[in-house]
């Protein structure tokens, strides 16, 4: 079975700092991709980056960078010098890759809030 | 470029009441997905297709109907609302390709009174 532990529920930052969003699964593929997926209070859901399981090269993307390793199983989201516009719900899913239907699991999700 | 388009984006319901809530996607995407969101539980899959004509269970399929006609729609449909389903619904496509992300629509937000 797959599972997906986004275990900050809210947390809050003063604008500048930097902060990081954890995200821990669990599946017994070896082939999965994992997403970070972002929902401001505007309520829609976009999609911020994807990561394959075998690659763990870490990605970096302007002020946002991810951290992915494999021999702790996380895939974990730091957001540098953040800014009030970071303020949303953000969502770490895992997708099966195993040919046929691929099951996506999302976390619960993490509010960041960006106090100005 | 439209994605995915929902409709109605609010609506409020008595309990017994039906209703459909429609999605369509313009990305000739053959996987589609419902969803509901409610606080502190993430987003939970309802039902999905796997192409036209085809539907299947999700985790929470109970007091929920799909259909899936046309490849490019996907229908939501509550026979007899019931509070416990007031949520947030999202509907999502993807294409069969595992790597590729999801897209989904901007919500319908569904209270049941």
């Amino acid at each position: 079975a797959q599972k997906v532990t986004q275990a900050q529920t809210e947390i809050s930052v003063v604008e500048k700092e930097d902060v990081t969003l954890d995200c821990v699964y669990e599946t017994r593929d070896t082939t999965y991709y994992l997403f970070w997926y972002k929902q401001p209070p505007s309520g829609e859901l976009v999609f911020l980056i994807r990561r394959n399981s075998f690659d763990e090269q870490n990605e970096i993307s302007g002020r946002y960078s991810w951290n992915f390793q494999k021999s702790t199983s996380s895939f974990n989201f730091t957001i540098t010098a953040s800014q009030v516009v970071d303020s949303a719900v953000y969502f770490c899913a895992l997708r099966r890759s195993d040919g046929g239907y691929q099951k996506v699991t999302f976390g619960t999700g993490t509010k960041l809030q960006v106090i100005p | 470029n439209a994605g995915v388009t929902q409709t109605p984006k609010f609506r409020v319901l008595k309990t017994g009441q039906s209703m459909t809530l429609l999605c369509a996607q313009d990305m000739n995407h053959e996987y589609m997905y419902w969803y509901r969101q409610d606080p502190g539980m993430g987003l939970r899959l309802i039902h999905y297709s796997v192409g036209e004509g085809t539907t299947a269970k999700g985790e929470v399929p109970d007091g929920y109907n799909v259909s899936r006609l046309k490849k490019q729609n996907f229908l939501l449909g509550l026979e007899s609302a019931a509070p416990s389903q007031t949520s947030v619904y999202f509907c999502a496509s993807s294409p069969t390709v595992s790597n590729q992300p999801q897209h989904f629509g901007d919500g319908t937000r569904l209270s049941i009174l």
